[in-house]
């Protein structure tokens, strides 16, 4: 089992519509999440990081950490065309070591 | 510095010869990461500092591969007797480390796009 599974997509979303992107981890001991955007030929952004259970929202982004089903997820609302890049979840294992997924790849439709 | 800076942001090489990439990280970040991301693919991790010390070298993909970090700040990853899978974009990340030991968010810098002809 991987230790961080994401689906590669590609995602495609109409424009204005909510975007949901999904990740699950194996590590029960994980403790922060985060969630970076990644544009072509760029380097990662961070957008989120949620360390508890629930949700955390910040403008159009809301990130949900579920624990006890393992899984994380970004929603984007009112998506926008340049909201379209690779979104990477990445995790603090129990080895106190990041773990990144592959990624999904939205793009946002006019 | 503003940010994580990497340099050269491009380097092209032939088969064999050795390349040296330097990373500058955020100013009073003690933690410092590399990492190695292929074209569409996801990103490798390769080694992690802290301060001077590299607790965890378990990404390094072959003895070919190396980094040292001087002074708590710039780290250079040499690669020698380079390969044309080494051919990659390298990214640099830098974070804090709590009074816990926790490491804090990584930012990454803009990264060295390798080429090995």
């Amino acid at each position: 089992q991987k230790e961080v599974e994401q689906n590669s997509g590609p995602l495609s979303v109409p424009e204005g519509a909510i975007a949901s992107l999904n990740c699950t981890y194996s590590d029960r001991g994980s403790q922060s999440f985060f969630w970076y955007r990644q544009y072509s030929g760029k380097s990662p952004e961070l957008i989120m990081f949620i360390y508890s259970n629930g949700d955390k929202e910040d403008g159009r982004f809301t990130a949900q950490l579920n624990k006890a089903s393992q899984y994380v997820s970004l929603l984007i609302r009112d998506s926008q065309p340049s909201d379209s890049a690779t979104y990477l979840c990445a995790f603090y294992s129990s080895a106190s070591k990041i773990i990144f997924g592959s990624g999904t790849r939205l793009s946002i439709r006019p | 510095g503003a940010g994580v800076s990497q340099s050269p942001s491009n380097k092209v090489t032939e088969k064999g010869k050795d390349v040296e990439l330097r990373c500058d990280p955020i100013s009073g970040h003690t933690a410092l990461y590399w990492y190695r991301q292929s074209l569409g693919q996801g990103l490798e991790f390769l080694i992690y500092f802290q301060g001077n010390s590299a607790p965890d070298k378990s990404g390094l993909p072959s003895d070919r591969f190396s980094a040292e970090r001087t002074g708590g700040s710039v780290s250079t990853l040499t690669i020698q007797r380079t390969q044309q899978e080494d051919s990659a974009v390298y990214l640099c990340a830098s974070s804090l480390v709590s009074a816990g030991g926790y490491q804090e968010t990584q930012y990454f810098g803009p990264g060295t796009r390798l080429l090995v002809l």
